[in-house]
């Protein structure tokens, strides 16, 4: 069955230090998403991207974050310059509007474990 | 805005017995679907079950069920027979066109 896959599991930075945190969807989908989740608290929503563009943002999402396709296959999310309240578990997720049943089911990645220090 | 409300923080059930965890939310929007997400100590998002909201008919998965009152605006889990593989903490969540929603979660303790 085909996943959403995400490197590294776990990072370590220091503040002030700039991430990337990668993912690879799964092949057919066209929307991507990034999700964070601090320790104890609930999932929280980043950013959607659409055909190459962001196409909706939390107001978590200033410009400390930007996201980016590079190629085909990864969707990556960068922190520009990390604060200690960045650490948190960071989620790729895709979904595929293509395909009536499922086109509601955003299919989650293992997470990134960020620790900024 | 959406949100999404679990009031349980915490609940625990014998095994083999009955649990509900409840959730509800507040939208203005009509098409939307409601989903409980499982988070073990991995920190794995797994989906449990999903619901549509035009659908009257309440989601069934196995041991997993739900009780979707749309005028209420309530999306509650059922899980039967529980077993200690169940514990978790889990999360309700909506999602209108694009993004989901999450509630706070209501952690899960199975005793023996």
């Amino acid at each position: 069955e085909p996943e959403v896959t995400q490197t590294p599991s776990h990072q370590v930075t220091q503040m002030g230090q700039e991430v990337i945190l990668r993912c690879v969807p799964i092949s057919n989908h066209l929307y991507f998403y990034w999700y964070r989740q601090i320790l104890g608290q609930k999932v929280e929503f980043l950013v959607s991207f659409y055909n190459n563009e962001i196409s909706e943002k939390s107001e978590i999402f200033d410009d400390q974050f930007s996201v980016e396709r590079p190629d085909g296959s990864n969707f990556t999310l960068k922190i520009r310059s990390t604060k200690l309240e960045d650490s948190a578990m960071y989620f790729c997720a895709s979904s595929d509007p293509g395909q009536v049943f499922d086109r509601c089911e955003q299919y989650f990645g293992p997470g990134t474990r960020l620790t900024v220090t | 805005a959406q949100t999404v409300t679990q009031s349980q923080p915490e609940m625990s059930v014998q095994e083999a017995e009955t649990v509900t965890l409840s959730c509800t939310y507040d939208t203005s929007e009509s098409d939307y679907y409601l989903f409980w997400y499982k988070q073990p100590p991995s920190r794995q998002m797994i989906l449990v079950i999903r619901q549509e909201a035009y659908k009257q008919q309440n989601a069934t998965e196995n041991r997993f069920s739900v009780n979707f009152q749309k005028a209420a605006k309530s999306f509650s889990l059922k899980i039967s027979d529980s077993q200690l593989g169940d514990a978790a903490m889990y999360f309700c969540a909506y999602k209108g066109a694009q993004k989901l929603v999450f509630g706070q979660g209501t952690r899960l303790t199975i005793n023996p």
